[in-house]
């Protein structure tokens, strides 16, 4: 079935380092695809989505581009900071807005 | 505007005990769903509601899971009897409707079941 399958953490950065968090996708048809965040405490937050393949979706500095010819949905980040540790989940949208969601992956940045 | 508001934030039980969730989504979403979150996994969909209908439940332990949308606002989930598996994060999530909208997550409900 359809289903997404991310890069197991945890991750430990450097304030100001690079970041890629991989995501991978199997899915029938052309999900939409999406980064949620959570930070400590709170529920998932949407960070960024793209709904078509070589759309690029970003915000807050993240990017991440639709790859079809990959099934890919890699998260990246030039600079990171301390105000981005968070867990970082991928997820597809399938029919009904039914989402299926990555086991996340959790992020540690050091000042 | 108020996001989606869940209670009680914790909840610590015995087994065997009864447990309730209460959900309250955003204002004019229609559409309702339930997640389950385990520890170090992502959230999996237990019910999915449009207003008061629940159109797909087919994830739900309807042995000992239950839930109601009465006026298509609130909703309540509820456990009984727990068990010791049924230790998770208990996520809320609305969105305008089941078509190419946003679902938006409350803060969740942590239960331990001892």
């Amino acid at each position: 079935g359809d289903s997404v399958t991310q890069m197991e953490g945890p991750v430990t950065l450097s304030e100001e380092a690079c970041l890629t968090i991989n995501c991978t996708y199997t899915a029938t048809g052309y999900p939409s695809l999406f980064w949620y965040v959570q930070y400590p405490g709170e529920g998932l937050q949407l960070l960024l989505k793209a709904t078509k393949a070589d759309d690029k979706g970003s915000n807050k500095g993240f990017e991440a581009t639709y790859r079809k010819e990959t099934t890919s949905f890699h998260l990246e980040k030039g600079s990171v900071q301390v105000s981005d540790s968070a867990v970082y989940f991928c997820a597809l949208r399938v029919k009904n807005n039914d989402m299926r969601f990555g086991a996340g992956t959790r992020l540690t940045v050091k000042p | 505007e108020a996001g989606v508001v869940q209670s009680p934030r914790y909840k610590i039980i015995e087994k065997k005990q009864p447990v309730a969730f209460w959900c309250n989504p955003i204002s004019g979403h229609n559409t309702l769903y339930w997640y389950r979150q385990n520890l170090g996994q992502g959230p999996e969909l237990l019910i999915r509601y449009e207003n008061e209908e629940a159109v797909d439940d087919s994830q739900l332990p309807k042995d000992r899971f239950s839930a109601e949308r009465l006026k298509g606002v609130d909703s309540t989930l509820k456990i009984q009897p727990a068990e010791l598996g049924d230790s998770a994060v208990y996520l809320c999530a609305s969105s305008l409707g089941t078509g190419q909208e946003t679902q938006y997550f409350g803060p969740g409900t942590r239960l331990l079941v001892l």
